[in-house]
């Protein structure tokens, strides 16, 4: 099994420009999240989808969108990518529930000039 | 809303010696509890997990106990190894509702030396 995978690993835009990140998972769960990690400050939520068809705001979701494609694929996007947003992004599944484990893909590393 | 405070890092060690990383949380309920470990130049994976008080979460000789009383989930191992250099991580979750947003602690950096 792959888990959870994302691409691209690394990714360099300008500001202004537009990306899409991709992950997905094989491991029929019904939730994922889209986690972003800066130095000094642990990893924050940037949006999750409890189940297919559904998607909500996290901690930090501004100037990100996200779309559940079908079950196994959530994609965060960045219509304008800015300096700010320069960070390692990680995305998640979980079979959901409730206080169950999640599953971690190995990031994507994005830096905006 | 729910927090998770981890002690100030990074913290370095000599092989064998002895570790402990200090955990406290604030929720509502009663969360489940985690530890995650990240590798340089990899993803988050599951160290250990406690969902009730007074559980004890083992892995790896890596141990943790879900204390109610102290809202603590403190991570120990008795003789670690220059393998367990890395970036550790205190989480909680909610155990009820449809979702299960993790909340983080801001992590501490493990460096063992031989």
């Amino acid at each position: 099994n792959a888990g959870v995978t994302q691409t691209p690993k690394f990714q360099v835009l300008k500001t202004g420009q537009s990306m899409t990140l991709q992950c997905a998972q094989d491991m029929n769960h019904n939730s994922m999240y889209w986690y972003r990690q800066d130095p000094g400050m642990g990893l924050r939520l940037i949006y999750y989808s409890a189940s297919e068809g559904t998607t909500d705001k996290g901690e930090v979701p501004n100037g990100y969108n996200v779309s559940r494609l079908n079950k196994r694929e959530f994609s965060l996007r960045l219509e304008s990518a800015a300096p700010s947003q320069t960070s390692v992004y990680f995305c998640a599944s979980s079979q959901g529930g409730g206080g169950e484990t999640q599953y971690f893909g190995p990031g994507t590393r994005l830096l905006v000039l | 809303g729910d927090s998770v405070t981890q002690m100030e890092g990074p913290v370095t060690l000599s092989e064998e010696a002895f570790l402990t990383i200090n955990c406290t949380y604030t929720a509502t309920g009663y969360p489940s509890l985690f530890w995650y470990v990240q590798y340089p130049g990899e993803g988050l994976q599951l160290l250990l997990k406690a969902t009730k008080a007074d559980d004890k979460g083992s892995n790896k000789g890596f141990e943790a106990t879900y204390r109610k009383e102290t809202t603590s989930f403190h991570l120990e191992k008795g003789s670690v190894q220059v393998s367990d250099s890395a970036v550790y991580f205190c989480a909680l979750s909610a155990r009820t509702g449809a979702n299960s947003k993790l909340t983080f602690g801001k992590g501490i950096t493990l460096s063992v030396r031989p």
